[in-house]
């Protein structure tokens, strides 16, 4: 299994307060990437990296900001917490853009 | 853009049952072709890839091949196990312009296994 952990793995949260997420990975991968999963929509890009210090909006940024200070850390943050946010969260990391990428054991995040 | 469709579930079999979800797809340039599987309250795993047009990938039974001529990436397996429920997502990523490698997804489809 690639080397990918996510803190917290659960978390409950009020509406309009800040979350930090966090993804982990002790592969060395260039490429990390936050989606978000939600019934009805599959998954979805929030956020990637494609190296230190670079980072770009994805799919359905809007609410979230990221930061990649470290090759290994990629951290995701929901600014003022809503209730659309309520969801579980994915990191991935990959070698390449089209190599495959692996998926981290995910964070569920519930806002009241 | 890209984009993915998979057949619509959820699909129930009996164990040893033969197994084909469709997946079909649409893409700027070519694209890498996947299917992951989700098991209850755990992450996405890798099941299976093809690259190339006529490729085909597997693991664990399955099998997919990558058909240009027709845009399907179809997952077979010829005798399922309780095991084997899950959800099964296709997904493809290209490289260049601002994909930046992300996955375009499937919905995803549900498959549950009876003894």
């Amino acid at each position: 299994d690639a080397g990918i952990t996510q803190s917290p793995r659960h978390k409950v949260t009020e509406t309009g307060t800040p979350v930090t997420l966090r993804c982990h990975q002790t592969e060395n991968h260039r490429y990390m990437y936050w989606y978000r999963q939600d019934p009805g929509h599959g998954l979805r890009l929030i956020h990637y990296s494609y190296g230190v210090k670079d980072t770009d909006k994805g799919e359905v940024s809007d609410g979230y900001s990221v930061s990649r200070s470290k090759t290994e850390d990629f951290l995701l943050t929901l600014e003022s917490a809503t209730s659309s946010q309520t969801s579980v969260y994915f990191c991935a990391i990959s070698e390449s853009l089209v190599y495959e990428q692996y998926f981290g054991p995910g964070t569920r995040l519930t806002v009241t | 853009g890209n984009s993915v469709t998979q057949m619509e579930g959820p699909v129930t079999l009996s164990e040893e049952a033969f197994l084909t979800i469709n997946c079909t797809y649409t893409a700027t340039g070519y694209p890498s072709l996947f299917w992951y599987v989700q098991y209850p309250g755990e992450g996405l795993q890798l099941l299976l890839k093809a690259t190339k047009a006529d490729d085909k990938g597997s693991n664990k039974g399955f099998e997919a091949t990558y058909r240009k001529e027709t845009t399907s990436f179809h997952l077979e397996k010829g005798s399922v196990q309780v095991s084997d429920s899950a959800v099964y997502f296709c997904a493809l990523t290209t490289a260049g312009g601002t994909s930046y490698g992300k996955l375009t997804f499937g919905q995803g489809t549900i498959l549950t296994v009876h003894p």
